[in-house]
């Protein structure tokens, strides 16, 4: 059974650097083929793919929020962390992480997102 | 990346087909035959229902079905349910391993 569930704070001050934690179950980030998204969905607006990382390491990001994101893992905690500098009101929204699929072309797994509010 | 064009809302009656679209571009929809969707509903984690533009994941209705022409993809409901009443989101790849996906439609079973 997978599952995966984010964590962090749900209010950052703008300035400050966000972290974000998905702890996953049901499989291991270390198996060929696995590979783990962070997504986020302002309020009333689109979803946004954020980063990735795989089973073997590799990383990927949006190529708009680059120079402020950080993904990494811990395959011995079973933890995937979002690391998201200079946080600003425009990065109010939902996060989510999610196990990718195929490619990377598709979410098979999320989790249930975690609000985040930038406000000082 | 810009995100896919989706309707705002759509809604249907019990026992209707409907039809969602969802509009991307040449760079996204129209280059790669990897679209997906996603039903939403309020409080739980969005599900995946159709990967590959036409593929099911184990344990989706089979009335749930996708299609593409060009750079637009639909999603198809036939005779809807109302447990079907959910937000439904279209993605596709959009090249780079990147995700665009788009702003989701509302859809009401009247």
């Amino acid at each position: 059974h997978v599952t995966l569930r984010e964590s962090g704070p749900a209010l950052v001050k703008p300035t400050q650097t966000l972290t974000l934690t998905c702890t996953v179950s049901g499989f291991s980030l270390s198996t060929s083929g696995m590979r783990v998204s962070w997504i986020r969905q302002p309020p009333g607006k689109a979803l946004e793919w954020l980063a990735r990382i795989d089973w073997d390491d590799d990383k990927y990001y949006r190529t708009s929020l680059k120079t402020r994101l950080t993904i990494s893992k811990d395959t011995s905690k079973n933890q995937v962390v979002l690391k998201m500098t200079n946080m600003d009101p425009m990065d109010t929204g939902s996060y989510y992480c999610a196990r990718t699929g195929i490619l990377g072309a598709y979410v098979d797994y999320w989790g249930q997102g975690t609000l985040v509010t930038v406000s000082s | 990346q810009s995100a896919l064009t989706q309707p705002a809302s759509v809604s249907g009656s019990p026992g209707q087909s409907i039809t969602m679209s969802c509009t991307g571009t040449s760079s996204d929809i129209g280059s790669y035959n990897l679209v997906s969707w996603y039903q939403k509903k309020p409080g739980k984690a969005p599900k995946l229902m159709i990967y590959e533009v036409i593929k099911r994941p184990s344990g989706v209705s089979n009335r749930f079905s996708g299609s593409k022409s060009g750079n637009a993809a639909s999603l198809t409901i036939s005779g809807v349910q109302t447990e079907d009443e959910a937000d439904y989101y279209c993605c596709s790849f959009a090249g780079g391993s990147t995700l665009v996906f788009g702003g989701g439609t509302k859809l009401t079973v009247l």
